[in-house]
């Protein structure tokens, strides 16, 4: 099915640790995005891609960064976990009449 | 602070009643989403409005983009157990990024 798969669905790390978040689209959009939701906030920008090669930070980049493969992939990375990054991230994609089509989410846990 | 503003944070209302949901923006929306979101799932699209005083329905939800497309209005016709999550309003604020209110979390009382 067409969409946007996230990898791991489940995470748990402890503090300093890192580790890749893993987004790959198939419906040959050109930009791509990175979420994170937590309670009463609703879904944050991390940062985002408008085409391959390029990367640009969102509303709270710090802490992460990413990595624009190709047009298909857009991985996000935590160099060194901390407890405020325990959330639920969401990676999207968006360039059809839809709009932003998002993938099912990463619910990491930093202790 | 949040670029767009949900009223309210949370709604609780009996099977059969009508509610509604505002998403409010201090600037002009270019392109306004709404997604529902079940407790702990993806985000599932469910209408966007591009033009202002556009209307658009599916099944028992209508959302309205107004006049001067700043604020918008998610409204459920005799709710039931199945319209239960959080809703969330996204937004074009800036060129090509969507920006999201707080959500809005319903529960349906039988």
């Amino acid at each position: 099915n067409a969409g946007v798969t996230q990898t791991p669905k489940f995470q748990v790390l402890k503090t300093g640790q890192s580790m890749t978040l893993q987004c790959a689209q198939d419906m040959n959009h050109n930009s791509m995005y990175w979420y994170r939701q937590d309670p009463g906030m609703g879904l944050r920008l991390i940062y985002y891609s408008a085409s391959e090669g390029t990367t640009d930070k969102g509303e709270v980049p710090n802490g992460y960064n990413v990595s624009r493969l190709n047009k298909r992939e857009f991985s996000l990375r935590l160099e060194s976990a901390a407890p405020s990054q325990t959330s639920v991230y969401f990676c999207a994609s968006s360039g059809s009449i839809y709009g932003y089509t998002f993938g099912s989410g990463t619910r990491l846990t930093v202790v | 602070s949040q670029e767009l503003e949900q009223s309210p944070q949370s709604l609780i209302v009996q099977e059969g009643k009508n509610l509604t949901i505002n998403c409010t923006s201090s600037k002009t929306l270019y392109g306004l989403y709404w997604y529902k979101q079940k407790y702990g799932e993806g985000l599932i699209f469910l209408m966007m409005l591009q033009k202002g005083g556009e209307e658009k329905s599916h099944e028992k939800i209508t959302a309205k983009l107004d006049e001067k497309k700043q604020q918008s209005s998610l409204h459920i016709t005799a709710s039931q157990p199945s319209h239960a999550g959080i809703y969330l309003c996204g937004a074009d604020v800036r060129a090509q990024k969507l920006v999201f209110g707080q959500g809005t979390r319903l529960t349906i009382n039988p």
